[in-house]
């Protein structure tokens, strides 16, 4: 059963980098035809997809957060990551790593539990 | 961006009832819906994709319906199980957005 885990700071300082990876167990990284993504919740509010990365290296961000996201993978350790630079108070949110199904990036079978990260000096 | 827009934001209902939530996206989307059903402090689980397929494993009280711009999300039998909010989602198009969400309550 494939299984994902988020890990990182709890707590970011205003204008510092969000760094957060996932460890996925249960299953390879690198295998084919897979995407594997980063969505986020603030609290009491609804779901925001931030962007995926196919297993060949391509990436898709979101518009709106494009100019301070990247989204890597790192196939040696089964783990992929998120970075969101210059980040503010709304950026606090619940944070979800998650893979999506065979070829279709935007059908999320497989979610972290989610990480809550704070930005607050 | 396409806008998701859901209707009720939130519902009581009593167990046994039938639910509908409907759900409209701001441009036609085809067939490329999905329905997530979340409980307090855990993930979205996915229910329903392509509109009307169940996921695997999700029992057959959940269904879904719908193409282009209006789509809709029905609960034939509404169990104390189903208590969370449940939200649409189009890939469609980048970036992949979701409706605001419906709060489902026992009445």
């Amino acid at each position: 059963q494939l299984q994902l885990q988020e890990s990182g700071p709890g707590l970011v300082k205003p204008s510092e980098t969000l760094s957060l990876t996932c460890t996925v167990s249960g299953g390879s990284i690198s295998s084919g035809s897979l995407y594997w993504g980063w969505i986020r919740q603030p609290p009491g509010k609804g779901l925001e997809w931030i962007g995926s990365i196919y297993y060949s290296g391509s990436t898709y961000y979101n518009p709106s957060l494009k100019s301070r996201v990247t989204i890597s993978v790192d196939t040696s350790k089964n783990q992929f990551s998120l970075k969101l630079s210059s980040v503010t108070a709304a950026d606090t949110a619940v944070y979800y790593c998650a893979r999506s199904t065979i070829a279709v990036a935007g059908r999320i079978v497989y979610w972290g539990q989610g990480t809550l990260v704070t930005v607050s000096s | 961006d396409i806008q998701m827009t859901q209707s009720p934001s939130s519902l009581s209902a009593s167990v046994g009832d039938r639910l509908t939530i409907t759900c409209q996206a701001s441009q036609d989307i085809s067939k490329y819906l999905n329905w997530y059903q979340q409980k307090p402090g855990k993930a979205p689980k996915l229910l329903i994709y392509d509109a009307s397929n169940l996921e695997t494993g999700v029992p057959s009280r959940f269904s879904g319906s719908g193409s282009g711009t209006d789509f809709t999300f029905t609960i034939s039998s509404l169990q104390p199980e189903d208590i969370a909010r449940y939200y649409c989602q189009q890939y469609d198009k980048l970036p992949f957005t979701f409706g605001p969400g419906t709060k489902v309550d026992i009445k």
